[in-house]
């Protein structure tokens, strides 16, 4: 059964970091790509950085790079997103999700989220 | 830069058939995904590549496709199939991220 299971989550001030964690099971790490994807209060889904199974290609949406950064730990079968410089607007839910490797990327799995408040 | 578009909510009664569209330029040359997210719970794949449906996500699921738009249709709508539904594709013109919709609340009556 696949399952992923973010963490790391919580409160911090603008201008703080946090790093957040999506720890994956049932199926071939590396074989597949880890998205994360953020909803922030009452708001749509964005997507926010993609890594590959391999760890080799690696993509971010504009607002966040230079920001964050997504790795994974294929040992640990974990993938991190370290967000430095935080925002206000960078408040959100934030879920990792597996990607199915196609020509047009969707995710099949997703975890529950975890939440991140950027607030003095 | 491709965006895609939804309806920001649809109504439909009970037993009714609901259709939610998403437009968007990238969609004559790229795939669409449908996502299905209730209340307080993380999204749901629902239609994968236009019209393929994952195990386990009901018959009464179906999606279609025309020229740069993609539709969700939803035949014999139940009360449980009210939530919010989002489409996605991706840009391939060099970033290769990930886009999603703005959402379509769908109520059932």
């Amino acid at each position: 059964e696949v399952q992923l299971l973010e963490s790391g989550g919580g409160l911090v001030q603008p201008g703080g970091s946090l790093r957040l964690s999506c720890a994956a099971s049932g199926f071939t790490f590396t074989n597949y790509a880890i998205s994360w994807v953020r909803q922030a209060p009452g708001k749509g889904l964005e997507w926010v950085s993609a890594v590959s199974g391999g760890g080799r290609n690696i993509r971010y949406i504009d607002s966040v790079r230079g920001r964050f950064t997504i790795s994974g730990d294929i040992s640990r079968n974990t993938v991190y997103l370290q967000m430095n410089s935080l925002r206000a607007e960078d408040t959100a839910v934030y879920y990792c999700a597996k990607e199915d490797s196609s020509s047009s990327p969707y995710f099949d799995y997703w975890g529950q989220g975890t939440l991140v408040t950027v607030s003095s | 830069s491709y965006e895609l578009t939804q309806p920001p909510s649809v109504s439909v009664s009970p037993g009714q058939t609901a259709t939610i569209t998403c437009s968007g330029d990238s969609l004559a040359k790229h795939y669409a995904h449908w996502y299905q997210q209730r209340p307080g719970q993380a999204p749901l794949l629902v239609i994968f590549q236009d019209t393929e449906r994952p195990s386990g996500i009901p018959e009464r699921f179906s999606g279609s496709t025309s020229e740069t738009s993609v539709t969700l249709t939803i035949s014999g709508v139940q009360a449980e199939d009210e939530a919010d539904y989002y489409c996605q594709s991706a840009d391939y013109s060099g970033s290769y991220r990930r886009i999603f919709g703005g959402g379509t609340k769908l109520t059932v009556l």
